[in-house]
């Protein structure tokens, strides 16, 4: 069975940047996934942050993307997120997800998902 | 870019009665790309719906989605005690790929 775990710091420093890692395990990273990064702020809702695909193609939220890398290592079985210049609006719960890449067309959900890690921003 | 409303921001119903969750896209989308998900208090959201209708692997049939264009339902029938949660609808436009989230509605105790 599929799982996803976040892991990183809990606590980063305004100006700082955040890295977290989500490492697979239960199957493979192949050329049929998407491995993507959610946030979501205390008591708000689910904002998407980006996707990679195995091969290393990256697509990020325009309004996120000039702070953020998302990068893989699939001999790891991980991908990992760093959103850099943090400020306090940057602590939220994110969570890593899966989503299968679609053989005739994309797929436009996420079908497994991290339990979530949160990251506080705070000096 | 575009943007999901969610009504009501809370639907306070008992066990046993029914819920209808709206999804309303700011412009005409296609339904093969609007989900829905449920997410419990510190847990991760749960695919329930994709495809506007088509429930995921393991989801009751008493949850149903429907809709097209710019509205879309999430229908659950017969609330159970563990259906108590919020709910989120989810966009994915796929030329850029962005994805968007609704801003959720709780369904909570009457």
């Amino acid at each position: 069975q599929l799982q996803l775990q976040e892991s990183g710091p809990g606590l980063v420093k305004p100006s700082e940047t955040l890295s977290l890692t989500c490492t697979v395990s239960g199957g493979s990273m192949s050329d049929s996934y998407y491995w993507g990064w959610i946030r979501q702020p205390p008591g708000k809702g689910l904002e998407w942050i980006g996707s990679i695909y195995y091969s290393g193609s990256t697509y990020y939220k325009p309004s996120l993307k000039s702070r953020v890398t998302i990068s893989v290592d699939t001999s790891k079985n991980q991908f990992s997120l760093k959103l850099s210049d943090v400020t306090a609006a940057d602590t939220a719960v994110y969570f890593c997800a899966r989503r299968e890449r679609g053989i005739v067309a994309p797929i436009g959900y996420f079908d497994s998902w991290g339990q979530g890690t949160l990251v506080t921003v705070s000096s | 870019e575009i943007v999901l409303t969610q009504s009501p921001g809370t639907l306070s119903l008992s066990p046993g009665e029914s819920a209808t969750l709206s999804c309303r896209a700011s412009e005409s989308v296609s339904y093969t790309y609007l989900a829905w998900y449920q997410q419990k208090p510190g847990q991760a959201p749960r695919l329930l719906i994709h495809a506007a209708s088509r429930r995921a692997t393991g989801i009751p049939d008493r949850f149903s989605g429907s809709g097209s264009g710019t509205d879309f339902t999430l229908t659950i029938s017969r609330l159970e005690p563990e259906d108590f949660a919020v709910y989120y609808c989810q966009h994915y436009g796929h030329s850029p790929p962005l994805f968007t989230f609704g801003p959720g509605t709780k369904v909570d105790f009457k």
